[in-house]
């Protein structure tokens, strides 16, 4: 399965914009990248996917390298509710459809006020 | 909408009892999915369904682990004779379909603690 790798953890100031890497080098032409989040003591949350161009919702950005190999995550103005643990995630569809997600150890986003 | 809903929240088994953890999927969703979480790591993928189907149970972790989900629906897993090292929160998904463009839907979980 293709894997991510992604720093441990991060910190960033409340108010200010956060970029979360994800490196995926072996990711193939039909896996999406998925972002998940995790706030203490809750059920992880979807964040937002992608699988060529960039991408915005309510919540984030997703900004996927032209080759792939990598993405980043934008939180554009950070507060401390968003301090949880971010997990990026490929999903690999073998034309059945695709198994469970494959969560790595993610990166723990501190917010400082 | 009413989201994917698990329960019980918290459950205390001694070791060797038999427990049902019960999710409610999002209405409408066709696939549902289980997950372990040991304290302090990520979820682990344990097994999932395609309406009623079990299309993949290689995560389950030993054969006291089963899951159903009889009519497509509320789906439960259950543990049989629980040991220490089952004691962990139990995460439940669901999906609209199973193609890698579908996001999944968490439940809070079914923390199990086994003394």
């Amino acid at each position: 399965d293709a894997k991510t790798t992604q720093p441990n953890s991060m910190e960033s100031n409340e108010e200010e914009p956060v970029h979360l890497p994800c490196n995926h080098s072996t990711i193939s032409g039909t896996d999406y990248i998925h972002w998940y989040r995790q706030l203490p003591s809750q059920g992880p949350e979807y964040v937002i996917h992608g699988l060529t161009s960039n991408v915005n919702n309510r919540m984030a950005s997703l900004a996927i390298a032209e080759d792939r190999k990598s993405s980043t995550l934008i939180l554009h103005r950070a507060t401390l509710r968003d301090a949880a643990v971010y997990y990026c995630i490929l999903r690999v569809d073998s034309g059945g459809g695709a198994d469970g997600l494959t969560f790595g150890k993610g990166t723990h986003l501190i917010i400082q006020p | 909408g009413a989201g994917v809903s698990q329960s019980p929240r918290y459950k205390v088994a001694k070791r060797g009892q038999d427990v049902a953890l019960r999710c409610d999927p999002i209405s409408g969703h066709v696939s549902l999915f289980w997950y372990q979480q040991a304290l302090g790591q990520g979820p682990e993928f344990l097994t999932y369904f395609q309406n009623e189907a079990q299309l993949d149970k290689s995560g389950l972790p030993s054969d006291r682990f089963f899951a159903e989900r009889p009519e497509g629906s509320v789906s439960t897993l259950k543990i049989q004779r629980t040991q220490q090292e089952d004691s962990a929160v139990y995460l439940c998904a669901s999906s609209l379909g199973l193609a890698a463009a579908y996001e999944q839907y968490f439940g809070p979980g079914t923390r199990l603690t086994v003394t």
